[in-house]
């Protein structure tokens, strides 16, 4: 396993468009997140799943925006109607956590640059 | 709330050059992670080190050695000898929560000048 892959790299859309977004972590990690970075900004967390079970998610990400790791294998992020405010780069990440316990750290992918115009 | 402050935008320096990266962070927390991650431009994020909250033990890994004290709330990293391929924006992280969710700085930019 070659660590966390995200597709596509690059994403191009026009306003109003939908578009989605893959990841898939490293194969025996249970916990995969989604954090959304813009120009001269560190990440800032969307949502996490442990297995396929979606716990967090956080305010930023609005109704227009929907995540899935069905059989909490891959994840899939769509964005529905995009808007040029959600141009950025979408970073997914990785990381095994026992019950209860601390996880190890988080692993990333190259993220997806999105540019909506 | 937490937070992590990344004071320093940008760092120039000329290869060879020691620099020390700052952090300061905020948590209300007595057990939490602090974490330092590179991006390069290729844009992922790789990891670099984790600490905990009960380890204040600096540590040294070749160029690089990280400097935690909680009396400060700061968790600095300093590359020695700083070489070209340092040059990258990196990010420190802080989480305290069993969820793992990861609250970054702002990052800092390095260049390292040949």
């Amino acid at each position: 396993d070659t660590g966390v892959s995200q597709n596509p790299r690059h994403k191009i859309t026009k306003r109003g468009q939908n578009v989605t977004f893959r990841c898939d972590p490293i194969s025996e990690h249970n916990r995969l997140y989604w954090y959304r970075q813009t120009l001269g900004q560190g990440p800032e967390f969307l949502t996490y799943f442990q297995n396929e079970a979606q716990l967090e998610k956080s305010r930023l990400l609005s109704d227009r925006f929907s995540a899935e790791r069905p059989k909490g294998s891959f994840s899939t992020l769509e964005i529905q109607r995009t808007e040029q405010g959600d141009s950025a780069m979408y970073l997914c990440a990785s990381s095994l956590a026992g019950t209860g316990a601390m996880n190890t750290e988080a692993f990333f992918g190259q993220g997806t640059r999105l540019t909506v115009v | 709330a937490q937070k992590v402050t990344q004071a320093q935008t940008e760092i120039s320096v000329v290869e060879k050059e020691d620099v020390t990266l700052d952090c300061v962070y905020e948590t209300r927390d007595t057990t939490y992670y602090l974490f330092w991650y590179k991006q390069p431009p290729s844009g992922e994020l790789v990891f670099l080190i984790r600490r905990n909250s009960f380890d204040e033990q600096n540590e040294i890994s070749g160029r690089y050695s990280w400097n935690f004290q909680k009396s400060t709330s700061s968790f600095n990293f300093t590359i020695t000898a700083s070489q070209v391929v340092d040059s990258a924006v990196y990010f420190c992280a802080l989480t305290s929560s069993n969820t793992g969710k990861l609250i970054f700085g702002q990052g800092t930019t390095l260049q390292v000048k040949p």
